[in-house]
Parts: C-alpha cells; structure tokens; sequence
C-alpha cells in the first residue's frame, strides 16, 4: 500500500517561493499521479494538480502562472513550488497519490505552511 | 472551472440515524464523482469513488448514488465514528474541484 509523507518548511515570507517535498513508499513511483491539494484554515480542499513519473503535468488554472509541480523517480519523491505567495497561500498542504482519472485514493497526513509578512 | 454544491452545509443527528447528503454539479460529469471523510486534524480518507464504489476497507454502511449532476451520499446507521465532515469530489474534468463540505455532528 502506497504511503506519503510531506517535508518543507512550516513558514514562508510574503512574495517569496514555498517549496514542498512528498515521500514515496510502498510502490512504485510509476504506478501512479502524484497530487497536490491545499486546505486553508477552516475551509474546504482546493486541487492544486499533478505530476506523472515521466514528468507531464496538469495544474489548476487558477494557480497555474505560480505553481511547479516535478518528481524525482531516482528518490522516489515530487515536489511543490509556488511563487510569489501571499496569506492566501496559507494552508495545509496534501500531497496524494491518484490512477489516471482518478480520484486521490491515498493522502499524506498533511504539513501547514504559513505565509508570514 | 465546475462548481459542486453541496447540501445540507451542516447536520445535527444521533447514533443509528440514517443520514443522506446530496452533491450538485455544475454541469453533467457522469458517474466521475467521489466522498471523503475528513476529521478535525486529519487528512481526508476516501470513501467511494465512481459514484458508487467502495474503497477498499470502506464499510458497506457508507453508500452512495446518482448520475449527471446529482449525487448523494448516504450513512445508513450512523456512529460515533462517522462523525466528521464529508467532501464530495468531481474529477470529470480538470481542475478537479470538490464540495465545499457538509459537517455530521453530534444532535
């Protein structure tokens, strides 16, 4: 059974990049899309978008001029970037792992990142 | 971008309560939606994808409906454990884009 587990920094400065890792285990990196999804403080969960192990990527509109999604096979991880954040960024942070169209079906436990003026 | 709603926002009921909440979208998705469960603190467990089945593990108390643009969600004796807050997800097209949640508690 796949398990996630997220890494990075708990605190970003305004207009600076929040930059997030999730760890693989229990499969391959291949057998799956790798997700973000976001959470604000008391709200709902906001898609953030995927990466595949061969590296193509679809991101949410709304964030797309902002957000980097990538994976490192050899590691068996994929990362989050997202740039120029502002308080609106700060959330908790999923990362997930989905089949291809697909709903996510394992989650990581969570990290939250908060943006700092 | 399609929106989902979600219906009632919250619920009062008591253990062994039948308990239904419905999902609507924007625009036809098919059977291309799921429910999570999420607990204060927690990352969200998914409970049923394609409308209707199970994720393994998921007990067969939890069931679920629809077609289109309309879903439901149904907790045919409600527990303890049961009460959380439940996202419904359409993932027809991209961005997927989930419910804004309907939270079960305690009456």
């Amino acid at each position: 059974q796949v398990q996630l587990q997220e890494s990075g920094p708990g605190l970003v400065k305004a207009s600076e990049t929040l930059s997030l890792t999730c760890t693989v285990s229990g499969d391959s990196i291949s057998s799956y899309y790798w997700t973000w999804i976001r959470q604000p403080p008391g709200k709902g969960l906001e898609w953030i978008g995927y990466v595949y192990y061969s590296g193509s990527t679809t991101y949410n509109p709304s964030l797309k001029s902002r957000v980097t999604i990538s994976v490192d096979t050899s590691k068996n991880q994929f990362s989050l970037r997202l740039s120029s954040v502002t308080a609106a960024d700060t959330a908790v942070y999923y990362c997930a792992a989905s089949y291809w169209a697909s709903p996510p079906s394992a989650w990581g436990q969570g990290t939250l990142v908060t943006v700092s003026s | 971008d399609i929106q989902m709603t979600q219906s009632p926002s919250s619920l009062s009921a008591s253990v062994g309560d039948r308990v239904t909440i419905t999902c609507r979208a924007s625009q036809g998705i098919s059977n291309n939606l799921a429910w999570f469960q999420q607990k204060p603190g927690r990352a969200p467990k998914s409970l049923i994808y394609a409308t209707s089945s199970l994720q393994s593990g998921v007990p067969s108390k939890f069931s679920g409906s629809g077609s289109g643009t309309d879903f439901t969600l149904t907790i045919s004796s409600l527990q303890p454990e049961d009460f959380a807050t439940y996202y419904c997800l359409q993932y027809h097209v991209y961005p997927f884009t989930f419910g804004p949640g309907t939270n079960v508690d305690i009456k």
